[in-house]
């Protein structure tokens, strides 16, 4: 199993540029979410799935779409980049929503995005 | 508002034993979990705790107190291995929202 695959790993952005984080999990989890963590901060939700065809939005979710047209994948756009965005992206997968000793959380390694 | 709070740094010998406190202010409570970063790394998945008292996992255990919004992070028998960030977070409402802590740094001396 690969679990929660994140690409780009590292992404250089100008100003004004548009990108899109990719997430994929083969764990056939029905809830993904993406979160970004700032320098010496925890993490912070900036959208999520509860399944195909559904998103909501989390703590953060402003500059920021998704979408969720398989249960596999659930990419994250950056629609016009700022020096404010610049962070650590992870996104994550759970078979549901809540928690539980039978249903855990899995993040991906991280996409480090740097704005200029 | 949402909020938790747990100290910035901790630090401990090998072998020694180390809680990790976390208070928390929220609504809609569903459970309180924890996580382990080490640097440069994901989050890993530690524990979850959706009803008071105390849950272990191996040298990991977590406890919870409803009452009190609070929970703490037991580690025993330190390993080097352990120096890393240890994060709770904040389970609220039933949309699997999660609200993280700011992070606990512990540094496990030899």
């Amino acid at each position: 199993n690969a679990g929660v695959t994140q690409t780009p790993k590292f992404q250089v952005l100008k100003t004004g540029q548009s990108m899109t984080l990719q997430c994929a999990q083969d764990m056939n989890h029905e809830y993904m979410s993406w979160y970004r963590q700032d320098p010496g901060m925890g993490l912070r939700l900036i959208h999520y799935s509860v399944g195909a065809g559904i998103t909501d939005q989390g703590e953060v979710p402003n500059g920021y779409n998704v979408s969720r047209s398989t249960t596999e994948d659930f990419p994250l756009r950056l629609l016009s980049a700022a020096p404010s965005q610049t962070s650590v992206y992870f996104c994550a997968s759970s078979y549901s929503p809540l928690l539980s000793s039978g249903n855990t959380i899995y993040f991906g390694e991280g996409s480090w995005l740097t704005v200029v | 508002g949402q909020s938790l709070e747990q100290p910035s740094e901790v630090t401990a010998v090998e072998g020694a034993i180390v809680q990790i406190n976390c208070t928390y202010q929220t609504s809609g409570f569903y459970g309180l979990s924890w996580y382990q970063q080490h640097d440069g790394g994901a989050p890993t998945f530690l524990s979850y705790n959706g009803l008071d008292g105390l849950e272990e996992t191996g040298r990991f255990s977590s406890f919870l107190s409803r009452s009190d919004s609070y929970g703490y992070l037991l580690l025993q028998e330190l390993q080097m291995k352990d120096s890393a960030s240890y994060f709770c977070a904040v389970q609220a409402g039933n949309t699997g929202k999660l609200i993280f802590g700011q992070g606990t740094t512990l540094q496990v001396k030899p």
